[in-house]
């Protein structure tokens, strides 16, 4: 599986976007590019997920560089709930997750 | 609603004693799947199961055991707990096989003494 590179830690302003980048330039044409989140030690939360096109959810919308060497998640109205680390995952495995160090995100009112 | 459970919440026990950690989906899930997290060492796959009685090794199995009888629980035992073994464990579920989107429970926490 492509490894994958997100800054240990970013703020965000309550209400604004937050724009979390993710590196994976070593990613395969059948890996996919997929997030989640984790608020404080709850359990993983699936965000949103990708192959080559831009995505959009009711969370999230996720930007796939055209030589999918990189992508961002974006949070458009960032709330002090989404406080938590973000984790930027890239694999072929269905079901197979490694998860990384992550990102901890802090929004501040 | 929908969920996934897990059972204990916590737990504190002594080395050897074997014990079992229960987990169960009501959405009729076909994938599930255990991690283990710790600190600096993130999220770990111990097993996984495709579906009933089909079950396979992770990245960290040693120590552990599954099995999958039904489709909705996926129990993970712990033969002879060693302290290596204290963490944070989760659950998960996929719908399908074929989807990237896991369903996680609430998370056990073991301490081995």
């Amino acid at each position: 599986d492509a490894k994958t590179t997100q800054p240990p830690s970013m703020d965000c302003a309550e209400g604004r976007a937050a724009n979390l980048p993710c590196n994976h330039s070593t990613i395969s044409g059948n890996e996919y590019v997929y997030w989640y989140r984790q608020i404080h030690s709850q359990g993983p939360q699936y965000i949103i997920h990708g192959l080559k096109n831009n995505e959009t959810n009711e969370m999230a919308s996720l930007i796939i560089t055209e030589d999918r060497k990189s992508s961002t998640l974006i949070l458009p109205h960032a709330t002090l709930r989404d406080t938590a680390v973000y984790y930027c995952i890239v694999s072929a495995r269905w079901g197979k997750l490694q998860f990384g160090a992550g990102t901890q995100v802090v929004v501040t009112p | 609603e929908a969920q996934v459970t897990q059972n204990p919440r916590y737990l504190i026990t002594v080395t050897g004693k074997k014990l079992t950690v229960t987990c169960s989906q009501n959405m009729n899930h076909e994938y599930m799947s255990w991690y283990r997290q710790d600190p600096g060492l993130g999220l770990r796959q111990i097993y996984y199961s495709m579906n009933v009685e089909v079950t396979d090794k992770g990245d960290v199995p040693e120590g552990y055991k599954v099995s999958r009888k039904e489709k909705r629980n996926f129990p993970l035992i712990l033969e002879s707990p060693s302290p290596n073994q204290t963490s944070l464990y989760f659950c998960a579920s996929s719908p399908r096989t074929d989807t990237y989107e896991q369903y996680f429970g609430p998370g056990t926490r073991l301490t081995v003494t």
